[in-house]
Formats: structure tokens, sequence, C-alpha cells
């Protein structure tokens, strides 16, 4: 089974700053790569993923992630947060070796931004 | 709108009394799941489904029962709920359960077993 690593359980930010949410996983084999959002009293929403190709994903609400296969991360950047973005952060990993749809998820980075 | 409904949104329980939360999907999907978020743990997966009649086990299955009998519908059952199972529960759906499928998630139900 995969494992999933969120470095920062929480990440404080004033508005304007720029923010990098952490994530590193567990398997050498190839992966899928993916990050949700949730909102206060929400579920978990697609902020983007990374199937293939370019290591640099652009996403929703102007966040990106780079994939790094060396260091098997897969960190949440965006260069200037708003305090809309204050919401709770999730990685999740596809193994491509499995035959079945699982998602492994990290335990979360909540992200606050304070004015 | 294409959505993952839950019902209830929030429900306080006893010990021992059995409880159903249902889960559907307007959207076609195959595959359903069920997982439950707690503090510090992220979301676990309890029960996955890839198509009607075909269920099987997550990471967190004791304690759950789940079944399939229509494409939109994903109920999971707690027989004989306990304390540990005081959690916050998503349901999710995809497409097909692809490895690439982008998960859609219901709004969540909050269970408080007391």
């Amino acid at each position: 089974a995969q494992s999933v690593t969120q470095l920062d359980s929480q990440v404080p930010v004033f508005e304007e700053a720029p923010v990098e949410l952490r994530c590193n996983y567990s398997s050498s084999v190839s992966v899928y790569l993916f990050w949700y959002v949730q909102y206060p009293n929400q579920g978990l929403q697609l902020l983007l993923k990374y199937l293939s190709g370019s290591t640099l994903v652009k996403g929703i609400n102007g966040f990106e992630a780079e994939f790094n296969k060396s260091q098997t991360s897969f960190h949440l950047r965006k260069p200037s947060v708003h305090i809309s973005d204050t919401a709770e952060y999730f990685c999740a990993v596809s193994d491509r070796g499995s035959t079945l749809g699982r998602l492994y998820f990290g335990r979360g980075t909540q992200l606050t931004v304070w004015p | 709108e294409a959505q993952v409904t839950q019902n209830p949104r929030y429900l306080i329980t006893v010990t021992g009394k059995k409880l159903t939360v249902t889960c559907s999907q307007n959207m076609n999907h195959e595959y359903m799941s069920w997982y439950r978020q707690d503090p510090g743990l992220g979301l676990r997966q309890i029960y996955y489904s890839m198509n009607v009649e075909v269920t099987d086990k997550g990471d967190v299955p004791e304690g759950y029962k789940v079944s399939r009998k229509e494409k939109r519908n994903f109920p999971l059952i707690l027989e004989s709920p306990s304390p540990n199972q005081t959690s916050l529960y998503f349901c999710a759906s995809s497409s097909s359960g692809s490895k690439t499928d982008t998960q859609y998630f219901g709004p969540g139900t909050r269970l408080t077993v007391l």
C-alpha cells in the first residue's frame, strides 16, 4: 500500500504571501498524484492532478504543483494567497501497479490565511 | 446539477442502535466508495464498489456493511455502532474507478455515537 506524508499539519500565512504545502509519497513505482481541497463544512473537491507529461501541473484558483520523481514529492504552491484559500488540503496518490482504483490520502494540511 | 448527496448530514445516536447513511449520485458513475475522516488521520477508505453487486473492503471495514443494489445508491450500514465510529463520513464516486479518475465527494455526514 502507498504511504502519503504531508509534512506540515498546519500552515499559517498572511494574505498575498506565497505558500508551499509539501507532500511526499512512498512508492517507487509509477503513480498518479492528486491534490484535493476541503473548505469548511464541505466535501473535498479536486484542485489538480498529475497523470503524465509535464511535471508542472496547474489547477484551479491559481494553484500549481510540481511532480519530482527523484524526490517522490508533489508539493503544492501558490504565489499569492487570499483569505478565501483558507481550507484543508489533502494530497492523494493512486498506484499505477494496483488493479484497483484506490486513492491513498495524506493526513491533510490546514492552510490558514490571515489578513 | 451533477452531485453526490448524503443523508443525514448530522446524526447523534447511541451504542448498538443500527443506522444507515445513504449516498446517491446522479452522474451514472460506476465506482463509489466510503471514507471516514478523523483528525490527524486524513481520509481512510471503508468500502468501495466497482459496480452493481460488486463491493470490496477498504482499509478500515470493521463494523461497517455496504450494499450496491442500484448504480446510483451506495448506503453505509452500521449494524451495531460503537463510540469509536464517531467520525465524519464521506461518500465519493468516480466514472469508472480508473486510477486517473477524479473522485467527486458528497458533503459529509457527521456521526456521533454515545
